[in-house]
């Protein structure tokens, strides 16, 4: 299994522009989530979903959008990229019937806003 | 809002020796979890303790559980370099929670 993958590793983006992070999961998790990762900072949450065609909103959902229209992909959408976008995002996954919560991780996309 | 506060923010100490870390959260759990994330890199999980547990081990990793003064703690024993890695703890409110909220992390470094 190649557990949950993210492309691109690296993006940077001007001001104003569009793009979509994608992220998927070979592991039949039902949930997933995504974080940005700013300096000297844990993560934080910005949308997640428990299953395909719901999700919610986290901590700081402003500026992002998601969908899941499978149970493997989960892609996080920048509208209209802003500098304080800057961040390293992660996206995880998890099963829904475990009772551990345990989380894995993908190995993250860095995206510069300019 | 973050949960977890973690202390220190920074631990720099000798191979071998032992690190350990402190995690105070704010509201009650189901279960606190411990991530290791290396430089540019994932998370990734080291170990769970539920809200009904005092302790807990596996391998060098050993966390601790107050649920009184709300706080927990990962020791690594005979620290190695390659443990040289950013530390958080995260926890689950309740269970079936959608949702893990992570403390601000502890950077450790082991010198040679």
């Amino acid at each position: 299994n190649a557990g949950v993958t993210q492309t691109p590793k690296f993006q940077v983006l001007k001001t104003g522009q569009s793009m979509t992070l994608q992220c998927a999961q070979d592991m039949n998790h039902e949930y997933m989530s995504w974080y940005r990762q700013d300096p000297g900072m844990g993560l934080r949450l910005i949308h997640y979903s428990v299953g395909a065609g719901i999700t919610d909103q986290g901590e700081v959902p402003n500026g992002y959008n998601v969908s899941r229209s499978t149970t493997e992909d989960f892609p996080l959408r920048l509208l209209s990229a802003a500098p304080s976008q800057t961040s390293v995002y992660f996206c995880a996954s998890w099963q829904r019937h475990s009772s551990y919560n345990e989380q894995f991780f993908g190995p993250g996309t860095r995206l510069t806003v300019l | 809002s973050q949960q977890g506060e973690e202390d220190p923010q920074a631990l720099s100490i000798q191979e071998g020796e032992n690190a350990t870390m402190n995690c105070s959260y704010k509201t009650s759990i189901n279960n606190l979890q411990w991530y290791r994330q290396n430089s540019g890199r994932g998370l990734v999980h080291l170990i769970l303790i539920r809200s009904n547990e005092r302790e807990k081990h596996s391998g060098r990793l050993r966390v601790t559980l107050d649920t009184s003064k709300k706080s927990s703690s990962l020791l690594i024993t005979a620290s190695r370099a390659a443990d040289t890695a950013s530390y958080f703890c995260a926890t689950v409110p309740f269970q079936g929670a959608q949702k893990l909220v992570f403390g601000q992390g502890t950077r450790l470094t082991i010198n040679p």
